[in-house]
């Protein structure tokens, strides 16, 4: 079976530029989570979406905002990207939104704003 | 508050074990995560305990002390390809979202 696929592997864009990150979580998997990796930290939350519905957000300003389709697929848009935003963006996925544990992380989008 | 105290780098042998700290602040405990990260790559789970006491999987070992806030991951007979980061996690606001420590860079020398 698949793992949690991201696209694109590798993004650079300039600053005040907007970016459409995507993930599609395992089959069978209805709770999407994305978190922000700047390098020497670990990730951060930033939302989690179930059933289409955002069910948890992480201290982000508003320029990020997110989506999840009714394939269970998601959608990360970040606008008026800032240089601080340059980071490993991170999708994973799980069963239920209530499950503890087993959250399945894709491979990241490395993101560059120059 | 929320908060998760992780040593930033460790060095140890080929062979040899390794013991890495974490420990946490919580104020709704759901159980503590630990996650490996190689340089480059997505994390993957190692374990996850709820309650007190060690769990064996492997090589690897994690350990939980509710009381005390306190954990730690045992690798044993390291092996190169054990060098990477180890990242202490839990689950909060009801498992929605987890929340990472910066994580223990391992490099593991010959």
């Amino acid at each position: 079976d698949a793992g949690v696929t991201q696209s694109p592997t590798h993004l650079i864009k300039t600053r005040g530029q907007q970016v459409t990150l995507r993930c599609s979580p395992i089959s069978g998997h209805k709770s999407v989570s994305w978190y922000q990796q700047v390098l020497g930290q670990g990730p951060q939350f930033i939302f989690q979406y179930y059933e289409k519905e955002e069910r948890g957000r992480g201290n982000f300003p508003d320029r990020f905002s997110a989506r999840q389709f009714p394939n269970y697929s998601s959608e990360l848009n970040v606008n008026a990207l800032l240089l601080g935003d340059s980071a490993l963006y991170l999708c994973a996925s799980r069963q239920r939104q209530d499950s503890s544990y087993e959250q399945y992380f894709g491979p990241g989008t490395r993101l560059t704003v120059t | 508050g929320q908060n998760i105290d992780q040593p930033t780098e460790m060095t140890a042998t080929e062979g040899a074990i390794v013991q890495i700290n974490c420990t946490y602040q919580t104020s709704g405990f759901n159980g503590l995560f630990w996650y490996q990260q190689h340089a480059g790559e997505a994390p993957t789970f190692l374990s996850y305990n709820v309650l007190d006491g060690l769990e064996e999987k492997g090589r690897f070992s994690s350990f939980l002390s509710r009381s005390k806030g306190y954990s730690y991951l045992l690798l044993k007979e390291l092996q190169m390809k054990d060098s990477a980061s180890y990242l202490c996690a839990f689950p909060a606001g009801g498992y929605q979202k987890v929340t990472f420590g910066t994580g223990t860079k391992l490099q593991v020398i010959p």
